[in-house]
């Protein structure tokens, strides 16, 4: 049960695209499609941005996507906006039903 | 509107015990996966443990199995989290939160927990 490995931060400017990884192992991301990232601004509870690796919830803009590729996900933020600004985190099912967390990423917009 | 709203947080003594709710609407509460995650102050977010809509099915982090139980009352559209023998690094807000397809799609806004040593 050992965390899914993210940057600490990231960064762009309005308008830039910016994409934050998620790297696990071969039991949890590598083994399932089901890689999911929430958005959590502070003193917030977190939102479900992906799902399923590259699904969008309703009301999600599709500026945000997902990708996964082995071991590690991906989030991309496209046309990057000020209330993007956010922590990320990415989560995987790790089997029997257990999930794991990665450590979340602080995403700055400059 | 789908609310979750998790109580029974506070200021306990390491080694204590406490008892959270969380209270669901605007779902069929029985026919759900449920889940607590946590946050400790500053730090990511951690999964706790998972329970299946009839009871049978309980998961947990490591870290808590043997101290945390999760259980439920379908009755009462209620989730609970038993927590013994705390420590300082059970110190957190914890979530509950409804988990379909492993992801955690609605979520309370969190019930504080302070171990002190």
């Amino acid at each position: 049960q050992s965390a899914l490995t993210q940057p600490p931060s990231a960064s762009g400017s309005p308008g830039q695209s910016v994409a934050i990884s998620c790297t696990g192992t071969s039991s949890d991301v590598g083994a399932y499609n089901f890689v999911s990232w929430y958005q959590q601004h502070p003193g917030k509870a977190p939102k479900l941005m992906i799902y399923e690796v590259t699904k969008r919830p309703s009301g999600v803009p599709d500026r945000f996507s997902g990708s996964k590729s082995g071991n590690t996900a991906s989030l991309t933020v496209s046309g990057l906006q000020a209330e993007d600004e956010a922590d990320y985190y990415c989560t995987s099912h790790a089997g029997s039903d257990n999930m794991v967390f990665g450590g979340g990423t602080k995403l700055t917009v400059l | 509107e789908v609310q979750l709203v998790e109580s029974g947080g506070g200021l306990v003594q390491s080694g204590g015990s406490l008892r959270l709710s969380c209270t669901v609407s605007g779902l069929t509460f029985s026919d759900e996966w449920m889940s607590w995650v946590r946050q400790a102050p500053g730090k990511g977010l951690e999964w706790v443990a998972n329970i299946n809509p009839d009871s049978v099915k309980k998961n947990y982090v490591d870290s808590v199995k043997g101290r945390f139980t999760i259980s439920r009352d379908n009755t009462k559209n209620s989730l609970f989290l038993q927590m013994t023998s705390l420590r300082a690094e059970d110190t957190a807000v914890y979530y509950c939160a409804r988990i379909t397809a492993f992801r955690f799609d609605y979520w309370g806004q969190g019930t504080l927990v302070t171990v002190s040593s």
